[in-house]
């Protein structure tokens, strides 16, 4: 198993520019999630899903949107980048509610200039 | 809101114990979590403890879980080199949800 993969690994863009990160697992997992990462904070919750179809919104949703048409991929999009969305974004998933553990990806790093 | 603290760095010598100190605000959580997060990788889960537990053994690691202080530690006996990492300490915030804190950088000296 590959457990969960994101693409691409870094990205540059310029202010206002729009792009699509992916995130896919292969383990049949039922929840998804996407985290951003600054320097002294701790992970961010962005989005998530419970479920094929499903999205939520987590902490810091907004300039952020979200898909899961497939159980087994959740894509984070940004419509008009901004230098605030330089970031390290981590995808994640979770078996199901009662599972504990979370899978993370090997993270995408952002930058917005 | 809730939130989860830490502090960012610790440093210790090769051999040593490294103990990284959390503390949290959700009195309600239910489990608390310890990931570890190498250089350039994702984060993987260390351990955890459920909440009406006082400690947790596996191996070269100890949680500790003071819920009256609602503090949690994590102690790794015989530091080495391949716990250079940074820890996170997490709280369950709800059925779906975890409450991180930044992260404390663990530093390995010879």
């Amino acid at each position: 198993n590959a457990g969960v993969t994101q693409t691409p690994k870094f990205r540059v863009l310029k202010t206002g520019q729009s792009m699509t990160l992916l995130c896919a697992q292969d383990m049949n997992h039922e929840y998804m999630y996407w985290y951003r990462q600054d320097p002294g904070m701790g992970l961010r919750l962005i989005h998530y899903s419970v479920g094929e179809g499903t999205t939520a919104k987590g902490e810091v949703p907004d300039g952020y949107n979200v898909s899961r048409l497939k159980k087994q991929n959740f894509l984070l999009g940004l419509e008009s980048a901004a230098p605030s969305q330089t970031s390290v974004y981590f995808c994640a998933s979770k078996e199901s509610l009662a599972a504990n553990e979370q899978f993370f990806g090997p993270g995408t790093r952002l930058t917005v200039l | 809101g809730e939130d989860v603290e830490q502090s960012l760095f610790l440093s210790v010598r090769e051999g040593d114990s490294s103990v990284i100190n959390c503390t949290y605000t959700d009195s309600s959580s239910t489990y608390l979590y310890w990931y570890k997060q190498e250089p350039g990788a994702g984060l993987q889960l260390l351990t955890y403890i459920f909440s009406n537990m006082d400690m947790k053994q596996d191996q070269r690691l100890t949680v500790l879980l003071n819920k009256k202080d609602k503090h949690l530690s994590l102690r790794i006996a015989d530091t080495q080199t391949g716990d250079s990492a940074i820890y996170f300490c997490a709280e369950s915030w709800s059925n779906y949800q975890l409450i991180w804190g930044a992260g404390t950088k663990l530093i390995i000296k010879p």
